[in-house]
């Protein structure tokens, strides 16, 4: 059972467009939510958060929105640039602190 | 931010080997690090944590024996993969904190294994 998914395995962005991508989440006790973004044949690295405590945090180009009574996450891009293409993933963490459980992912593709 | 590498990024055996993936934090102590996997197009499945100077925890379904784990030193964590098969071939990646379970999350680079 997947507790954290993407449903959307892709996303293609004009340059300069806002890029939305989406996360659910089932288990209640999640209360810290990270996306992470990956080049191929590179580890995840870290790209924003939000404590369930809050529900909008933004970071230069890039916030996400936290919706717990639907348990959804999101993240934007605005401006969108060739060089966030990427595979974002997003995920979830509960009291046992930052032991991830991450989302499928999420491939980017922002066109020029 | 800090630093985790993966040594080394790139193996290919032969099945029956063992294999040996290194974990290092360069600017940092962890007390403890993770190993995931990931399977093409698809997302990183946590196998286990790894304790300094204890035994590693597995998640459910991670054979223990098949993927043994040495957390040694607070900068070095390193997963074998014993009697490798065709079937072992994945992207391995560690990730490590440096203040414990509370701590922001580093990943290293990543390890592709290729067993033949």
């Amino acid at each position: 059972d997947q507790q954290v998914k993407q449903n959307s395995p892709s996303l293609s962005v004009q340059e300069g467009r806002i890029s939305i991508l989406n996360c659910d989440y089932t288990n209640s006790m999640f209360d810290y939510f990270l996306w992470y973004k990956k080049y191929p044949a590179e580890g995840p690295t870290f790209l924003i958060s939000i404590s369930s405590i809050k529900d909008k945090n933004e970071d230069g180009r890039f916030t996400v929105f936290l919706n717990k009574s639907a348990k959804h996450l999101s993240l934007h891009i605005v401006p969108s640039q060739p060089g966030d293409s990427a595979v974002y993933f997003c995920a979830a963490s509960g009291n046992a602190g930052n032991m991830l459980t991450f989302g499928g992912g999420t491939r980017l593709m922002v066109k020029p | 931010g800090a630093v985790v590498s993966q040594h080394p990024s790139w193996v290919i055996c032969k099945s029956g080997t063992s294999v040996k993936i290194e974990c290092r934090s360069l600017d940092f102590q962890a007390t403890t690090m993770f190993w995931y996997r990931q399977f093409p197009k698809q997302s990183l499945m946590l196998m286990a944590t790894s304790n300094e100077g204890s035994k590693a925890t597995y998640e459910q379904g991670v054979e223990k024996d098949k993927f043994l784990i040495n957390h040694a030193s607070l900068t070095l964590s390193t997963l074998t993969v014993t009697s490798a098969h065709p079937e072992d071939s994945s992207f391995y990646i560690c990730s490590a904190s440096d203040r414990g379970l509370a701590g922001e999350l580093f990943f290293g680079e990543g390890s592709r294994l290729t067993v033949l």
